[in-house]
């Protein structure tokens, strides 16, 4: 139990265009979502967090009007990187928590590698 | 503030040999503690937690860690290591895990087996 999938895996883009990265619960009711970036050798900084149904809380230094995140469901949340720039390219992973046995622990997606040319 | 401090960057021990992977934090109040294992291009899987009790946890692939409050320390161990068990391992500390608790994630160690 506990999968996340994220969709893309992989993704690359042009500079000036949007990109949306999935983040899906697979087996649990994800009440809330969070989103990482992980730049090469380095640790996970998260970007915001979202609860199913309430507008996202970013992370100081996290541009909120570039890095859209919707959590319409209890099984899906959305990353969308608008006017992307090379700047932005890095790993991006979501992990989902949920209600009883599922909110003690994060569950991590495989993550999204996003290179913007 | 909280934080986690994973002392080495990059270890590298032989197939079968013991291993122990260091993790220091810093946290104001009870710490609750993971610890993940990344492979190249994955997520992060989780291998073990403290909450509390026991202050040596068990966790999946063989691996333990145990908690040491007089030291602030979290340090992962394994007996005898197989060569899938490269990979970037990172340590974690946060509140109690009923809410939007946000990990702090320490820097990471890369774990490379050497046949």
């Amino acid at each position: 139990g506990a999968v996340v999938s994220q969709h893309p895996s992989r993704v690359i883009c042009k500079s000036g265009t949007s990109v949306k990265i999935e983040c899906r619960s697979l087996d649990f009711q994800a009440t809330t979502m969070f989103w990482y970036r992980q730049f090469p050798k380095q640790s996970l900084m998260l970007m915001a967090t979202s609860n199913e149904g309430s507008k996202a809380t970013y992370e100081q230094g996290v541009e909120k009007d570039k890095f859209l995140i919707n959590h319409a469901s209890l099984t899906l949340s959305t990353l969308t990187v608008t006017s992307a720039h090379p700047e932005d390219s890095s790993f991006y992973i979501c992990s989902a928590k949920g209600l009883f046995q599922y909110q003690e622990t994060q569950y991590f997606g495989p993550g999204t590698r996003l290179l913007v040319l | 503030a909280q934080s986690v401090t994973q002392p080495d960057i990059h270890i590298t021990v032989s197939e079968g040999a013991s291993l122990e992977l260091r993790c220091n934090y810093s946290y104001g109040a009870t710490p609750y503690l993971f610890w993940y294992v990344q492979s190249p291009g994955q997520g992060l899987q989780l291998l073990l937690k403290y909450f509390s009790g026991d202050t040596l946890v068990q966790g999946i692939k063989g691996f333990e860690a145990e908690f040491k409050r007089s030291q602030s320390s979290f340090n992962l161990r394994k007996p005898s290591v197989h060569w899938s068990d490269a990979a970037e391992y990172f340590c974690a500390v946060g509140p109690p895990p009923f809410g939007n608790e946000k990990l702090t994630f320490g820097t990471g160690t890369r774990l490379t087996i050497i046949p």
